[in-house]
């Protein structure tokens, strides 16, 4: 069974630049995670989908992210303009249903200039 | 401040040595779980401690849930390179969000 996969892996952007990350979940798994993880920390839940549904987004800064997941399968997180604290890795994960086993991605590391 | 507190951040050991982590809180948990995240990867889940009390273990490794559900400790028996990462406590304080501790990074030298 393939893994929740994730790209780009890494990316270089400058400070007020658009930056956009893909991820695809595991086939079937209907809730769908994006984190934001800072160096030397744990992750940060930044939103949570069900299907294509946004449950929870309190910890989404909506006035620079955003996120999308319109066909409930693959999702996209866009940051817009990007700030130098925005680097971190930003890891996807999946589940079969809200409150399962959640299985991550490797992660795309973000570095702003 | 962190709702859940790990500790140490750091450790630095010889192979064949045992060590503990710890990962408090002041809330209380349904359940507590605990991941590893090697580095250019996603954290995997170890184990799920639900139960008050609760010991598992998975090989050299002993997970312990405080009775109050407020605590979990990771304890490694004769730790080997392998068992270097990144260790990350996790609970879900109300419905399904994740929330994570700030992580013990572990190194094991051969």
């Amino acid at each position: 069974e393939a893994g929740v996969a994730q790209s780009p892996r890494y990316k270089i952007i400058e400070k007020r630049q658009s930056v956009a990350f893909w991820c695809n979940p595991i086939s079937g798994h209907a809730t769908l995670y994006w984190y934001q993880q800072i160096l030397g920390q744990g992750p940060k839940l930044l939103i949570q989908f069900q299907n294509n549904g946004v449950v929870d987004d309190s910890q989404l800064p909506k006035d620079r992210f955003s996120a999308e997941r319109l066909k409930g399968v693959d999702s996209t997180l866009k940051i817009q303009p990007a700030k130098l604290e925005d680097s971190a890795v930003y890891l996807c994960a999946s589940t079969q249903q809200g409150g399962g086993t959640q299985y991550f991605g490797p992660g795309t590391r973000l570095l702003v200039l | 401040t962190q709702l859940l507190e790990q500790s140490p951040q750091f450790l630095s050991i010889q192979e064949g040595e045992n060590l503990t982590v710890y990962c408090n809180s002041s809330s209380v948990f349904s359940s507590l779980q605990w991941y590893r995240q090697e580095p250019g990867e996603g954290p995997v889940l170890l184990v799920t401690v639900v139960t008050g009390g609760e010991v598992k273990k998975l090989k050299r490794l002993t997970f312990q849930f405080g009775d109050a559900r407020k605590d979990s400790s990771l304890h490694i028996t004769a730790a080997q390179p392998g068992d270097t990462g990144l260790y990350l406590c996790a609970g879900d304080p109300a419905g399904n969000m994740l929330t994570f501790g700030g992580g013990t990074r572990l190194m094991v030298k051969p």
